[in-house]
């Protein structure tokens, strides 16, 4: 597609359950990054895809956190057993460069309940 | 580690000219880039310095220091739409962006 497509836009959960949020990257990009933005906060770096090496996921906040790209092209950040601090925007971004030039998908808002 | 220091609030009027700042601790360096937010919407990319010295584009410059870890965004003839977050990141030796705190600037008329 034209642009990074992030899904769902809008995530509510209860308290323990698990959620998946997906990615769809610019087609040809193959760095494919995920952030969290809390409440007027800064871009927290999550985790690094860049091609077919492994990834770098020196941001994950705890092992409840996971991710994974299938074929280099759409990635799936899973949150398990999900807390109140876990509510934030979770932001997809692809580049045809590593660390330049990223394009952000709009984000997946979550909240946890 | 690698760290950004940018101001939180910045407060300027329409046609005026402001310097948005940073300063950076990184292990490796390469690039500091530029990118705006407005208010619910995604982070747009506005630019990348490599090099020292200034980068124009349009309205917008962008300048770097490598020596003094350092560098600014100057936004001129300021418009209200130029309203919004404004965040430095750097490119460091694990080839990802970190990202400072972001700048809130604020365009009155």
């Amino acid at each position: 597609g034209a642009g990074v497509s992030q899904s769902p836009s809008n995530k509510v959960t209860e308290k323990g359950k698990d959620v998946e949020l997906r990615c769809d990257p610019i087609s040809g990009h193959t760095a494919l990054y995920w952030y969290r933005q809390s409440l007027g906060q800064g871009l927290e770096f999550l985790i690094y895809f860049q091609g077919n090496s492994a990834p770098d996921k020196s941001g994950l906040p705890s092992d409840r956190f996971s991710a994974e790209r299938t074929g280099g092209s759409v990635s799936t950040l899973t949150i398990q057993r999900t807390q109140q601090e876990d509510s934030a925007v979770y932001l997809c971004a692809s580049s045809f460069e590593a660390g330049y030039g990223y394009t952000f998908g709009s984000g997946t808002r979550l909240t946890v309940v | 580690g690698q760290s950004l220091e940018q101001p939180s609030e910045v407060t300027a009027v329409e046609g005026a000219i402001v310097q948005i700042n940073c300063t950076y601790q990184t292990s490796g360096f390469y690039g500091l880039s530029w990118y705006q937010q407005h208010d619910g919407g995604a982070p747009t990319f506005l630019s990348y310095n490599a090099l020292d010295g200034l980068e124009e584009t349009g309205r917008f410059s962008s300048f770097l220091s490598r020596s003094d870890s350092y560098g600014y965004l100057l936004l001129q003839e300021l418009q209200m739409k130029d309203s919004a977050s404004y965040f430095c990141a750097v490119r460091g030796a694990t080839n990802k962006l970190i990202f400072g705190t972001g700048t809130l600037l604020a365009v009155q008329p």
